[in-house]
């Protein structure tokens, strides 16, 4: 069965601090897979989104890795912000005929003054 | 306004209406998509359509209608509400489908009483 499991399931942190959050996945065959950032009352907003060939992806203080090896992916947030509060959220794309997207449930991050 | 916009933001419904939730965007984007998220799960695809008048059950289908007479549009409609459908309403759309950034409106919160 096609999963997407994301740890840890939330985290606060003090802004200015680093953190990184992991996301390991069934899903097969790959095609590719995506971090989005929600904020609580928003859409979910892409961070990255990396293929199969791609290691390492960032997005100002976001990084993405990507190891389709293990399955596992992580995303490194530096220099934390107040505004980086919000819900995590890992995406993976199946390679079939409708590219299915299979949800993690995401990692709620709350970052304190 | 350049995006992707749904409407209304809240809706309170009750059991047996009929409801529908609008979509538009603004980009000729190809592929629309409406998920809904509850607590525990991942965001779940209801509908998607490739193109105007083209569209195709996701995972959670029963219970709704979705009609794109016109590539900007895409109406969700619920024929009669339940109280299971309360749940939050996200509309998406992207260029190219399922390897492509998608983009999502703000979110419908829908209550069936």
């Amino acid at each position: 069965k096609n999963q997407v499991e994301q740890s840890p399931q939330s985290l606060i942190i003090l802004e200015g601090k680093n953190c990184t959050l992991q996301c390991n996945y069934t899903v097969s065959p790959f095609s590719n897979l995506r971090w989005y950032k929600q904020d609580t009352g928003r859409g979910p907003v892409s961070l990255t989104i990396m293929t199969f060939s791609e290691n390492t992806k960032s997005n100002g203080r976001y990084t993405a890795t990507l190891d389709a090896d293990t399955k596992q992916s992580s995303l490194h947030i530096t220099a934390s912000q107040l505004s980086d509060s919000a819900s995590y959220i890992c995406v993976v794309s199946a390679k079939s005929g409708d590219r299915k997207l299979i949800w993690g449930l995401g990692t709620s991050l709350g970052v304190n003054p | 306004d350049a995006g992707i916009t749904q409407s209304p933001r809240y809706k309170i419904t009750e059991t047996g209406r009929q409801v529908t939730l609008m979509c538009h965007q603004t980009w000729s984007h190809s592929y629309m998509f409406w998920y809904r998220q509850d607590l525990g799960h991942g965001l779940r695809l209801i509908y998607y359509s490739a193109a105007a008048d083209i569209t195709d059950k996701g995972e959670v289908p029963d219970g709704y209608v979705v009609s794109r007479s016109k590539t900007e549009n895409f109406p969700l409609t619920l024929e009669s509400a339940t109280r299971s459908q309360t749940s939050v309403y996200f509309c998406a759309s992207s260029d190219l489908g399922g390897n492509t950034e998608a983009f999502f409106g703000q979110g419908t919160r829908l209550t069936v009483v």
